[in-house]
């Protein structure tokens, strides 16, 4: 199947301070790339979609200038969480698909954020 | 409105059957997916349904009813690394996924 990598797994920081996560499709090119949310026991929250080469589609509520995403070629996408607060402390997951759109999404191994 | 029910959570043996039903209700339809996620994990894929039938994979199949916006996940031969959980999604007319809350299974020995 298709292998999705993330990085960093876990990352603490401060208060105040930016943190990126990458998201990298390691065996395909993930024209499509979704950021998603999830808090302890609760569903996933989708929070953006990126197009390579495109600006991201950010779901309702979600602020695009506090979750910056750059998706700047077939294979990589960026999230980048700044000014970072307590409340932002959630695990993070990102999927990528192919060309077609109905293509099956698969998960990065997504990365655990806690801010001080 | 969009909308995917699935139980909250079920308990079952090791070395049973069973059964994780997902029902839905959206705006077209491209395919059912369902996912495992074990706890503290990102999901990982498990089955793809968009025509009416049963797909089997190993002791995991999945079946598919658009007329009556239904499907399962059959889990056979129970094993504790199975305790997870089950995700059922739906691709609507707009290519966009739409999640239900998830299923937790509970296998006990």
């Amino acid at each position: 199947g298709a292998v999705v990598s993330q990085h960093p797994s876990r990352v603490i920081c401060k208060s105040g301070t930016s943190v990126k996560i990458e998201c990298r499709s390691l065996d395909f090119q993930a024209t499509t790339m979704f950021w998603y949310r999830q808090f302890p026991k609760k569903s996933l929250m989708l929070m953006a979609t990126s197009n390579e080469g495109s600006k991201a589609t950010y779901e309702q509520g979600v602020e695009k200038d506090k979750f910056l995403i750059n998706h700047a070629s077939l294979t990589l996408s960026t999230l980048t969480v700044t000014s970072a607060h307590p409340e932002d402390s959630s695990f993070y997951i990102c999927s990528a698909k192919g060309q077609s759109l109905a293509e099956t999404q698969y998960f990065g191994p997504g990365t655990r954020l806690l801010v001080l | 409105g969009q909308n995917i029910d699935q139980p909250t959570e079920m308990t079952a043996t090791e070395g049973a059957i069973v059964q994780i039903n997902c029902t839905y209700q959206t705006s077209g339809f491209n395919g059912l997916f369902w996912y495992q996620q074990h706890a503290g994990e990102a999901p990982t894929f498990l089955s793809y349904n968009v025509l009416d039938g049963l797909e089997e994979k190993g002791r995991f199949s999945s079946f598919l009813s658009r007329s009556k916006g239904y499907s399962y996940l059959l889990l056979k031969e129970l094993q504790m690394k199975d305790s997870a959980s089950y995700l059922c999604a739906v691709m609507d007319s707009n290519y966009q996924l739409i999640w239900g809350a998830g299923t937790k299974l509970i296998i006990k020995p």
